[in-house]
């Protein structure tokens, strides 16, 4: 069965560093990757998706994600976060003709 | 557009009592589904469809059922409400399962006493 794991369960950053949050998939086949961000009290909201081509997707926010089939990774970075980034984030994976499989989410905590 | 739509935003049960969370979704998506989110969790998918007429059960199906009369709605019953079920409940719909891009409601936080 395919499963999603995000090992960081909280992150924390000051304002202008850099982020990556990590998400890892197992499952045979390649997969269709998400992440989504979930601001407090709101539903989720995509932020960026890989279904082929460049291993390099960007997203909205100034995010992108990079999909390293040899790690089964698909890790979330910006160069310089915002303290309106502040949310909990969560990598999803699905293959074609199957559900999304969400992982645990990352709460993200941004310092002033 | 409203995208869907989530109702109520917030509800107390008290143990043993039944109720529906209302989904409705405006974009002419088939695929709609709902999941529970409890922290730490991530989100938990309850139940799905793929069209009208046309349920299954998702991961954590107990304790609830669904039903699809219109590409629209996707009602969400809880009978006999227990501690258990207090969660935030999404619901989203896609144009297709799993490779196309889920929207999601507001969501519903339930509490259970």
């Amino acid at each position: 069965a395919q499963s999603v794991t995000q090992p960081d369960i909280h992150i924390t950053v000051s304002e202008g560093a850099s982020l990556e949050l990590r998400c890892n998939y197992s499952y045979g086949a390649t997969p269709y990757l998400f992440w989504y961000v979930q601001s407090p009290g709101q539903g989720l909201q995509l932020l960026l998706k890989y279904f082929s081509g460049d291993t390099l997707v960007q997203g909205i926010k100034g995010f992108e994600a990079e999909f390293k089939r040899s790690q089964s990774s698909f890790n979330l970075r910006k160069p310089s976060v915002h303290w309106s980034d502040a949310a909990e984030y969560f990598c999803a994976v699905a293959f074609e003709g199957n559900k999304l499989t969400f992982g645990t989410g990352t709460q993200l905590k941004v310092e002033l | 557009n409203a995208g869907v739509t989530q109702t109520p935003k917030f509800r107390i049960l008290k143990i043993g009592q039944s109720m529906t969370l209302q989904c409705t979704q405006d974009m002419n998506h088939n695929y709609m589904y709902w999941y529970r989110q409890d922290p730490g969790m991530g989100l938990k998918l309850i139940y799905y469809s793929v069209g009208a007429g046309i349920t299954d059960k998702g991961e954590v199906p107990n304790g609830y059922n669904v039903s699809r009369s219109t590409t629209e709605d996707f009602p969400l019953r809880l009978e006999l409400a227990a501690p258990s079920q207090t969660s935030v409940y999404f619901c989203a719909s896609s144009q297709r399962t799993g490779i196309t891009e889920a929207f999601f409601g507001q969501g519903t936080r339930l509490t259970v006493v």
